[in-house]
């Protein structure tokens, strides 16, 4: 089976910190993946990556960067949290351009932001 | 720009009964539809999965369906058990994107 680890599962920060998210899976996948979820809002696409070192922006990125140095590997970045940064965020995996792989997330890192 | 709607948003029903979940996306150049079930404070688990060429996928108690050419799909649940319970959400897979579209779920209470 997939599996998808996040680093933590809840997480306390204060403004102003520069705080990391992490996220390693197991399959050798291509495709890494970076969401938020917020009530009433669903899940909104941060940052994607299909390959090591290489990414691109979701719907959401201000505020966020990230890192993919080695393939299984995938790291969110808030340079400054802000309290507005305060959510659920959600690591994904798939298989590259592989229509028909499911993608398999992490359980979550619930971030606080004080 | 894909908009993904489920409703309703929450929904109670007695153990025992069968029931079906909606989901409608407007733009129908979809590669596949995914069906998600998100515990409390969980992450996402992967129930099903249906191809656009495929019209249903079933997995146990669990039948989703697709209508492309109308933009909706459903998941039907057959003899719903408390262990159900639980938010289901619906991702489209879209031609041209990169990632999933999401539903903001429906929030699934089974009484026992």
């Amino acid at each position: 089976d997939v599996k998808v680890t996040q680093s933590s599962r809840y997480l306390v920060k204060r403004t102003g910190e520069k705080v990391f998210l992490e996220c390693v899976q197991d399959m050798d996948h291509e495709n890494m993946f970076w969401y938020r979820q917020d009530p009433g809002l669903g899940l909104r696409l941060i940052y994607f990556s299909y390959d090591v070192k290489m990414k691109e922006k979701g719907d959401i990125p201000e505020g966020y960067s990230v890192s993919r140095e080695k393939k299984e590997r995938f790291s969110l970045i808030l340079e400054s949290a802000s309290t507005n940064q305060t959510s659920m965020y959600l690591c994904a995996s798939s298989r590259i351009r592989a229509r028909g792989q499911p993608q398999h997330f992490g359980d979550g890192t619930r971030l606080s932001i004080l | 720009k894909q908009e993904v709607t489920q409703i309703p948003a929450a929904l109670s029903v007695p153990e025992g009964e069968n029931l079906v979940l909606n989901c409608s996306f407007t733009d129908s150049a979809i590669y596949n539809l995914q069906w998600f079930r998100q515990d409390p404070g969980k992450g996402l688990t992967s129930l099903l999965l249906i191809q656009s060429s495929q019209r249903e996928q079933t997995s146990g108690r669990l039948n989703a369906s697709l209508d492309k050419s109308s933009g909706r799909s459903t998941l039907y649940i057959a003899a719903s058990q408390p262990g159900d319970s639980a938010t289901y959400l619906c991702a489209v897979d879209q031609t041209g994107a990169n990632n999933l579209f999401f539903g903001t779920g429906t929030r699934l209470t089974v009484i026992p």
